[in-house]
């Protein structure tokens, strides 16, 4: 299958930080990626959905300036987490549409102590 | 808005024993996909599904998309350790914007 690069694959950071995630579809061009968030023993909840080129669509409930979503090219999407509280330590993922199916990364393990 | 409802929750089985998890929907689905997480890791998809009454299989794994567009299931045969993981059905709705959305998952432990 398509292959997505995520990175960092976990990070620590202090409260009031800023962290940013990659997220890179390495062998197809992804118009269409999206960033979820999942607490541990839970299902992936949809945070935003990222249109190259355009400002990103957020669910509902979920802060745009506090998860900044850039996307940039066909084949990078970017996931800041700003002023980073321990409450927004969780594992974040991203995925990338292909033609009709959608892959994932490998996720990012966020701490913020 | 559209929800899936995945069952069991979890299950507990011996190796060789065969498995069976669905998902359901109060509204048509146009696409069912079929997921495994492991731990720390991100989901891997299994099986794709994109017609109604579509049967697919991988390796031991089968999937059916359902005739009324609103089930799916997936089908596990002669279950080996290393099947243990989470697995999670999704879908993608009516509006086509490609969001895909999730079953609440299914945890599966194999006993050697």
């Amino acid at each position: 299958g398509a292959v997505v690069s995520q990175h960092p694959s976990w990070v620590i950071c202090k409260s009031g930080t800023s962290v940013k995630i990659e997220c890179r579809s390495l062998d197809f061009q992804a118009t269409t990626m999206f960033w979820y968030r999942q607490f541990p023993k839970q299902s992936l909840m949809l945070m935003a959905t990222s249109n190259e080129g355009s400002k990103a669509t957020y669910e509902q409930g979920v802060e745009k300036d506090k998860f900044l979503i850039n996307h940039a090219s066909l084949t990078l999407s970017t996931l800041t987490v700003t002023s980073a509280h321990p409450e927004d330590s969780s594992f974040y993922i991203c995925s990338a549409r292909g033609f009709t199916e959608a892959f994932f990364g490998q996720g990012t393990r966020l701490t913020v102590v | 808005g559209q929800q899936l409802n995945q069952s069991p929750q979890s299950m507990f089985i011996q190796e060789g024993e065969d498995v069976s998890m669905n998902c359901t929907s109060s509204s048509i689905f146009n696409t069912w996909l079929w997921y495994k997480q492991e731990p720390g890791e991100g989901p891997v998809l299994l099986i794709a599904l994109y017609k109604a009454g579509e049967l697919t299989s991988n390796g031991r794994l089968t999937a059916q998309f359902g005739i009324t567009r609103k089930d799916s299931f997936l089908n596990i045969s002669a279950s080996i350790p290393s099947d243990v993981g989470i697995y999670f059905c999704a879908g993608t709705g009516s509006s086509n914007t490609g969001k895909l959305i999730f079953g609440q998952g299914t945890t599966l432990q194999v006993k050697p």
